[in-house]
């Protein structure tokens, strides 16, 4: 089955700083979505982004579907955004597949 | 749009004991999915449903585990004879048809002690 790699794992920052998420598949996809998970296990929509590049603020994303990897953006980070954030695809079948995460941390 | 709603929110049971959960999807929705998520972990697909009919199973899904959706609304995962190795946050997500977006409830944290 396809694979979803996450880089990096872990990310500590401070507030104010800008940090860039990696996800990596390792075949075409037909639907790739950010989701951001809080401390309580709510898996939160950030972007559905099979290619192209979308803005929401403070957070942007990109998806280069040849090249089978997106990039999620966050600027001026807050403490708010600490949590962590999931890439996950779908190929052809209706079921996402999750990559491992990257937990990022933003310190006051 | 009142959000993918899941309950109970936790559940403690002991090993051997039988559970259920609901979902209740976002109205309007015919698509509904369970996932699990063990801790440090993506959470991993179980079942889909397309209105009641129940489409796809991955392996995870041992025989100790049934999902319903009688009336194409609202699901049920029951888990039979828990083991420890079920502790998990399962993950309830809807969709509507031609639509990609999965969108999530606030999930069922079991522990089996």
């Amino acid at each position: 089955g396809i694979q979803v790699e996450q880089s990096p794992p872990d990310l500590i920052l401070q507030e104010g700083a800008n940090s860039t998420l990696r996800c990596n598949f390792s075949d075409s996809v037909n639907n790739l979505q950010w989701f951001h998970q809080n401390p309580w296990g709510q898996l939160i929509n950030l972007f559905y982004i099979p290619s192209g590049t979308k803005q929401n603020g403070r957070l942007s994303a990109t998806t280069v579907a040849t090249e089978r990897y997106s990039l999620l953006y966050i600027s001026s980070s807050q403490t708010t955004d600490s949590g962590v954030y999931f890439c996950a695809v779908t190929q052809g079948a209706q079921k996402l597949v999750f990559g491992q995460g990257t937990r990022l941390t933003i310190n006051p | 749009d009142t959000g993918v709603s899941q309950n109970p929110r936790h559940k403690i049971t002991k090993r051997g004991q039988n559970v259920t959960f609901r979902c209740d999807p976002i109205s309007e929705h015919n698509r509904l999915y369970w996932y699990r998520q063990t801790l440090g972990q993506g959470p991993e697909f179980l079942t889909y449903f397309q209105n009641e009919a129940q489409l796809e199973k991955s392996r995870l899904l041992s025989d100790r585990f049934s999902a319903e959706r009688p009336k194409g609304s609202f699901s049920t995962l029951e888990i039979q004879r828990t083991e420890q190795g079920d502790s998990a946050m399962y993950l309830c997500a809807s969709s509507a048809q031609g639509g990609e977006t999965q969108y999530f409830g606030p999930g069922t944290r079991l522990l089996v002690l």
